[in-house]
């Protein structure tokens, strides 16, 4: 079956330091892979994708991931964290049996908390 | 550019009430639109699929004549919530496929959604 975790419910991180938000997948074949951010009441923001071509992926905001094939994993990066990236983020992946409409499938989402 | 508005961004009504949720591409074309079902601090849950010009696609445990769904072109679908009770109060967010000249994006353009309370 498919799948996309995000391991951790929350994660904390002082203003300028680096942040790691992490996501694992479980899809047969080559995934499409996404991350979006959404801040309260408000719909998600597209943040960047791997569909192909090099594993570092570099996106909107500062926000990098990294495309891991061994380990199945497509965990978002930034070297150094501000306030305002305080918000929940989700990874998805799109499902493979629906891809001519490019259903995605979303984990669970990841608060991102970054303290002054 | 790849704007998608909602409309209603927030709406309270009567229990037995219909609501409709507009969700519009502004600059770009889109065969296919989703509907999510968001709860508090929680993933987003895909109800349908809604493709221009056909009948929406449904997830399992969705009821379609609750949710009513109509993509009539291709930059407007509509999710009305039928008879609407307490337990329809959620975030509804919907999606579009973007298409432009030929090309499919992979990605998803999500609209700012729609707080529905009913009382």
């Amino acid at each position: 079956a498919q799948s996309v975790a995000q391991p951790e419910d929350q994660v904390n991180v002082a203003e300028g330091n680096p942040l790691t938000v992490k996501c694992t997948y479980s899809v047969s074949g080559n995934p499409y892979l996404f991350w979006y951010v959404q801040y309260p009441n408000r719909g998600l923001q597209f943040l960047l994708k791997y569909i192909t071509g090099d594993n570092l992926v570099k996106g909107s905001y500062g926000f990098e991931a990294e495309f891991n094939k061994s380990q199945t994993s497509f965990h978002l990066k930034k070297p150094s964290a501000l306030v305002s990236d305080s918000a929940l983020y989700f990874c998805a992946v799109r499902d493979i049996w629906s891809s001519n409409t490019g259903k995605l499938i979303f984990g669970q989402g990841t608060t991102l908390q970054v303290k002054p | 550019g790849a704007v998608v508005s909602q409309h209603p961004s927030w709406v309270i009504c009567k229990s037995g009430t219909s609501v409709k949720i507009e969700c519009r591409s502004l600059d770009f074309q889109a065969t296919t639109m989703f509907w999510y079902r968001q709860f508090p601090k929680q993933s987003l849950m895909l109800m349908a699929t809604s493709n221009e010009g056909s009948k929406a696609t449904y997830e399992q445990g969705v009821e379609k004549d609750k949710f009513l769904i109509n993509h009539a072109s291709l930059t407007l679908s509509t999710l009305t919530v039928t008879s609407a009770h307490p337990e329809d109060s959620s975030f509804y967010i919907c999606s579009a496929r973007r298409e432009a000249s030929g090309r499919v994006y992979n990605e998803q353009f999500f609209g700012p959604g729609t707080r529905l309370t009913v009382l």
